[in-house]
């Protein structure tokens, strides 16, 4: 079976511009949680999502937004983009956030974004 | 606030040896999970072990295992038999109320033949 698929691996853009990263949890899985991972720090929550709606989110800015499609893929949208965006985002499904507790939350290899 | 401390930036060991990692870790909750994350030059994110806060008993998976001190807000992780595989970052994590991971800064460990 397939694991949380994202896309795209690697994505260079210059400030002021807006992208897009896409998640694939997987399949069964309903809940899907998205960090950021600036080069040498541990991952930052950004947002989760769980049968489509928002569950929590993290200390960003509104310029970063999320939403999570019938299918459960999820997309998250940064804008106005900053050189400190610059960072790995990682994905994470489980089958609801309660499985997150239990170790059975599962992560993508991430979109390299570089900010120039 | 919640908050996850690992000391150790880096870290370096010989093939076969035991290497422990440092964490700490600071919450008012009584009821929450840890856990030890590996992360490879894959960049996935891969779980290695699992503490329960009620548990005394420390966890154990193979060559791996935790030393769990609750009321000193302890959660180091021994790696035994340590495998050129092994050689990864390595970020302990907190996670209560099923929302959200709170991650230290990681442990570069580098396994040497």
């Amino acid at each position: 079976d397939a694991g949380v698929t994202q896309s795209p691996t690697h994505l260079i853009k210059t400030r002021g511009q807006q992208v897009t990263l896409r998640c694939s949890p997987i399949s069964g899985h309903k809940s899907v949680s998205w960090y950021q991972q600036v080069l040498g720090q541990g991952p930052q929550f950004i947002f989760q999502y769980y049968e489509k709606e928002e569950r929590g989110r993290g200390n960003f800015p509104d310029r970063f937004s999320a939403r999570q499609f019938p299918n459960y893929s999820s997309e998250l949208n940064v804008n106005a983009l900053l050189l400190g965006d610059s960072a790995l985002y990682l994905c994470a499904s489980s089958f609801s956030p309660a499985f997150a507790n239990t170790g059975e939350l599962f992560f993508g290899e991430g979109s390299r974004l570089t900010v120039l | 606030a919640q908050t996850v401390t690992q000391s150790q930036p880096e870290m370096s060991v010989q093939e076969a040896e035991t290497v422990t990692l440092s964490c700490t870790y600071d919450t008012s909750e009584n009821n929450y999970y840890l856990f030890w994350y590996k992360q490879p030059p894959s960049r996935q994110m891969i779980l290695v072990i699992r503490q329960e806060a009620y548990k005394q008993q420390n966890a154990t998976e193979n060559r791996f295992s935790v030393n769990f001190q609750k009321a000193a807000k302890s959660f180091s992780l021994k790696i035994s038999d340590s495998q050129l595989g092994d050689t990864a970052m390595y970020f302990c994590a907190f996670i209560q109320g099923a929302q959200k991971l709170v991650f230290g800064q990681g442990t570069r460990l580098t396994i040497n033949p």
